[in-house]
């Protein structure tokens, strides 16, 4: 099985106010990455845990936040959301050794 | 720093027919992993195949196949025998080996006419 689960997979939050997303996977993958997609670009990766240890990017360090409660979870936190953060937000997991990444559905955030 | 190129924003092919998206890439790692990817109408990005950088052959999955050329540093992807459910938009991806930072392209869009 190489599910990757998201919830919700819609959210509407409103200018200023915190949004909280979270994914799981079941492989024991190692690695979880969250990345944020809008229409004709590229995934954005935004941050990534390796086992433990939290990798945020320089450019949205301060925008996300992140917790992995356990190897199997991983929220994505914003504190207050912009009409920008409106994007499809997509976690992946990829297994040490294997290296391609296994996505999930993607959120839809809508900010209003 | 890894720099993943692809030129080809968009690409019209009738259904079986054979299709080759470009991808080159930058890196100064030695060894290194290269994927593509389909992001499906829905959205959904789907892991298709994979070449590492020290093997000569090139990857086959199903009706995917890969065109590596390293002297070049490109990674061409080629579909075989088009179907319309083929139609999506295929990003090229690299990750060197001691990164666990993927780089991905901007992605070409394929259309498969019946």
């Amino acid at each position: 099985d190489t599910t990757v689960k998201q919830n919700p997979r819609y959210k509407l939050a409103r200018v200023g106010k915190p949004v909280n997303l979270i994914c799981s996977q079941t492989m024991n993958h190692d690695t979880m990455y969250w990345y944020q997609k809008k229409p004709n670009q590229a995934p954005k990766l935004l941050l990534f845990y390796y086992d433990k240890i939290l990798n945020r990017e320089a450019d949205t360090f301060e925008k996300f936040q992140s917790s992995r409660p356990n190897n199997s979870f991983c929220s994505l936190y914003i504190g207050s959301a912009g009409l920008e953060y409106s994007a499809m937000y997509l976690c992946a997991s990829s297994r040490e050794g294997r290296y391609e990444q296994y996505f999930g559905p993607g959120t839809r955030l809508t900010v209003l | 720093a890894q720099k993943v190129t692809q030129t080809q924003t968009s690409i019209s092919v009738m259904e079986k027919t054979t299709v080759t998206m470009d991808c080159v890439y930058e890196t100064q790692d030695s060894s290194y992993f290269l994927f593509w990817y389909k992001q499906t109408a829905s959205g959904e990005i789907v892991f298709l195949i994979r070449q590492d950088s020290y093997k000569k052959e090139n990857a086959t999955v199903g009706h995917y196949s890969l065109n590596f050329q390293k002297p070049k540093s490109s990674i061409g992807l080629i579909i075989t025998a088009t179907q319309i459910e083929d139609s999506a938009v295929y990003f090229c991806a690299m990750r060197d080996g001691g990164n666990y930072k993927p780089t991905f392209g901007k992605g070409t869009s394929l259309v498969v006419h019946p």
